[in-house]
Order: structure tokens, then C-alpha cells, then sequence
């Protein structure tokens, strides 16, 4: 299998605080990880593509420095959001590939994430 | 260029008919398409995919076709089931070291009993 996990599952914060949201792949070691923001009954829009051992590459009008994404190895990737604020409380998922030239994604099962 | 244009925005299906979901992409250097299901509070789950070089891919009750030339794709769920009831998504990706996926709007489906 391919199993990506996420943790926590759910967190609420207060506003000002930082929140740092682990993805793990369990049984395979992940070249690449995603991280995607999902806003009620909206689709999933990417947020970052973060490579083990290298600086993530965040998409247009993503802020790096708010969306703090840290690949430290080849089965774990973080991402925190720094002076959280109720307008990023979201569903954060996150996904992850599998090394080899298959582009397929296994998706974690997401965050959701509550700024008061 | 990046979007993938997706309908309709929501289904309604009696049990036992057939569910129909379009998309629609521009970059032709699109070389990936698969799609997805999601249940609320959940992460997506690969359903099925599809690379440009085939025009069909059945996997169970799930079939994509392919029309390269009109750059269109479509999911059918054949004999849809109450269970199926979900948010379904397609996404077109690109190759190589990014394997960045592209999301359609999604496509809410209810399967009435």
C-alpha cells in the first residue's frame, strides 16, 4: 500500500499562534510532498511542492514566509503556519509520491485547522 | 493555460444509473489525469487515471474516456450506488520531477435510493 498520514486531525488555535501540521508517508519513501488548502466545497488548490533536503517552491500568491514548509527527510514533511488568523482556518491535506517516474499522489486524510 | 474546467458543479442520480462528470484542460503538456473522490472531512482517494496515449481505461464500475484531440475527459460510473455519494474531482498533472497536479471545481454526486 500507500499510506499517508497527517497529524493532528484537527486543531484550534487562537489567533497570533503558530501551528505546525505533520505529514508522513508510513510504508514508502516520498520523493515529493504536496501541501493543498481546501476552503468549504471548494476544490483543492496547491500550496507548495517541497523536495526532501531543499527549499519548497510555493505557488503564486502563496506566502512563504506565513506557510513554513520543512522536508527533513525522505518520510516526513511539516508545514506551520506562523501568526495564525482566523481567515486561515482551513482543511489542510497534504500528498506525497512515491520515488520512481509514476506521478500518481496518495493524499493524507487532512487537517482542519480553526483560528479563533 | 493551468485551469482544468470541470461539470456539472452537482448530480443527482437514481441507484443504478449512470453518473457522467466532464473536464476540460488547455496545457497540452498536461500527461496525467486522473480523478478522485472525496468524502466530507476526508483526504481525496484515487479512483482511477488515465495517460494520453489510450482513449478508454475501465477499472470496475469506473471508466474514463479520453478525447485528446478535443482535450476533454470525462469519468462514467456505471450502476452508481447510494455508497458513490461524494465530491469527485479530476485533475490533470504534469510528468517528470514535479508530478504537480492541477484540480477541477469538483462535482458534488448524489445517488438516490
Amino acid at each position: 500500500g500507500a499510506v499517508v498520514s497527517q497529524h493532528p486531525s484537527w486543531v484550534i488555535c487562537k489567533s497570533g499562534t503558530s501551528v505546525k501540521i505533520e505529514c508522513r508517508s508510513l510504508d514508502f519513501q516520498a520523493t515529493t510532498m504536496f501541501w493543498y488548502r481546501q476552503f468549504p466545497k471548494q476544490s483543492l488548490m496547491l500550496m507548495a511542492t517541497s523536495n526532501e533536503g531543499s527549499k519548497a517552491t510555493y505557488e503564486q500568491g502563496v506566502e512563504k514566509d506565513k506557510f513554513l514548509i520543512n522536508h527533513a527527510s525522505l518520510t516526513l514533511s511539516t508545514l506551520t503556519v506562523t501568526s495564525a488568523h482566523p481567515e486561515d482556518s482551513s482543511f489542510y491535506i497534504c500528498s506525497a509520491n512515491k520515488a520512481g517516474p509514476l506521478t500518481e499522489q496518495f493524499f493524507g486524510p487532512g487537517t482542519r485547522l480553526t483560528v479563533l | 493555460q493551468q485551469q482544468v474546467k470541470q461539470s456539472p458543479q452537482s448530480l443527482i442520480v437514481q441507484k443504478g444509473g449512470i453518473s457522467i462528470i466532464n473536464c476540460a484542460y488547455e496545457n497540452t503538456a498536461f500527461d496525467y489525469f486522473p480523478w478522485y473522490q472525496q468524502f466530507p472531512g476526508k483526504g481525496p482517494a484515487l479512483l482511477i487515471a488515465i495517460r494520453p496515449d489510450v482513449s478508454e481505461k475501465k477499472e470496475g464500475r469506473f471508466t474514463i474516456s479520453f478525447n485528446k484531440s478535443a482535450k476533454q475527459f470525462s469519468l462514467h460510473i456505471m450502476d452508481s450506488q447510494p455508497g458513490d455519494s461524494a465530491t469527485y474531482f479530476c485533475a490533470a498533472g504534469y510528468g517528470g520531477a514535479t508530478n504537480k497536479l492541477i484540480f477541477g471545481t469538483g462535482t458534488l454526486l448524489a445517488v438516490q435510493p
